[in-house]
């Protein structure tokens, strides 16, 4: 199993691109999540699935969009990116049989 | 409101010492509890996991946590601090809901010196 794999590692975008953030697991787990990580605020949570086709925000969902069409893919997009929202994205999923999370490797974003 | 909260900041531990890096939850029902280790430009590794039973766990890289109810504490140890182990150090908490996210505390950055 690759596990949870995310796509960009490193992205550097205007303020006003948007993009898409790729996250995708092979291991069939329902539940999956985005936070996003800067110094000294720990992980906050973007967003979280607890299957295809449900979502829900969490702690900062503003500025952010989510879909999960498919068990595998969870992509996170940025409409309309702000400097703010520069920091290190992380994408993790849950086994339906256990309660903790499986991170991916991360997503660096940088809005200048 | 679920809360986790991780006292230090940061902590410098020389290598061979032992190491404690706290951990304070704020939870309605039982808490599930982990810890998390984040090497430098890498993803979050699970180190343990608490969930019921013994109270004391042991994980991955010699790491071990002790879950004490009464002071809502889950605290991680070792006994002996190698270079490797600098990293950031995450606490979290969750419910016996597979579907309600975790809370994570802001983490505490180790430093290991010689």
């Amino acid at each position: 199993n690759a596990g949870v794999t995310q796509t960009p590692k490193f992205q550097v975008l205007k303020t006003g691109q948007s993009m898409t953030l790729q996250c995708a697991q092979d291991m069939n787990h329902e539940y999956m999540s985005w936070y996003r990580q800067d110094p000294g605020m720990g992980l906050r949570l973007i967003h979280y699935s607890v299957g295809a086709g449900i979502t829900d925000q969490g702690e900062v969902p503003n500025g952010y969009n989510v879909s999960r069409s498919t068990t595998e893919d969870f992509p996170l997009r940025l409409l309309s990116a702000a400097p703010s929202q520069t920091s290190v994205y992380f994408c993790a999923s849950r086994p339906p049989t256990g309660l903790e999370e499986f991170f991916g490797p991360g997503t660096r974003l940088t809005v200048l | 409101a679920q809360s986790v909260t991780q006292p230090d900041i940061h902590i410098t531990v020389s290598e061979g010492a032992s190491l404690e890096l706290r951990c304070n939850y704020s939870y309605g029902a039982t808490p599930y509890l982990f810890w998390y280790v984040q090497s430098p430009g890498q993803g979050l590794q699970l180190l343990l996991k608490y969930f019921s039973g013994d109270t004391l766990v042991q994980g991955i890289k010699g790491f071990e946590a002790e879950f004490k109810r009464s002071q809502s504490s889950f605290n991680l140890r070792k006994p002996s601090v190698h270079w490797s182990d600098a990293a950031e150090y995450f606490c979290a908490v969750g419910s016996y809901s597979g579907n309600t996210p975790l809370v994570f505390g802001k983490g505490t950055r180790l430093s290991v010196i010689a």
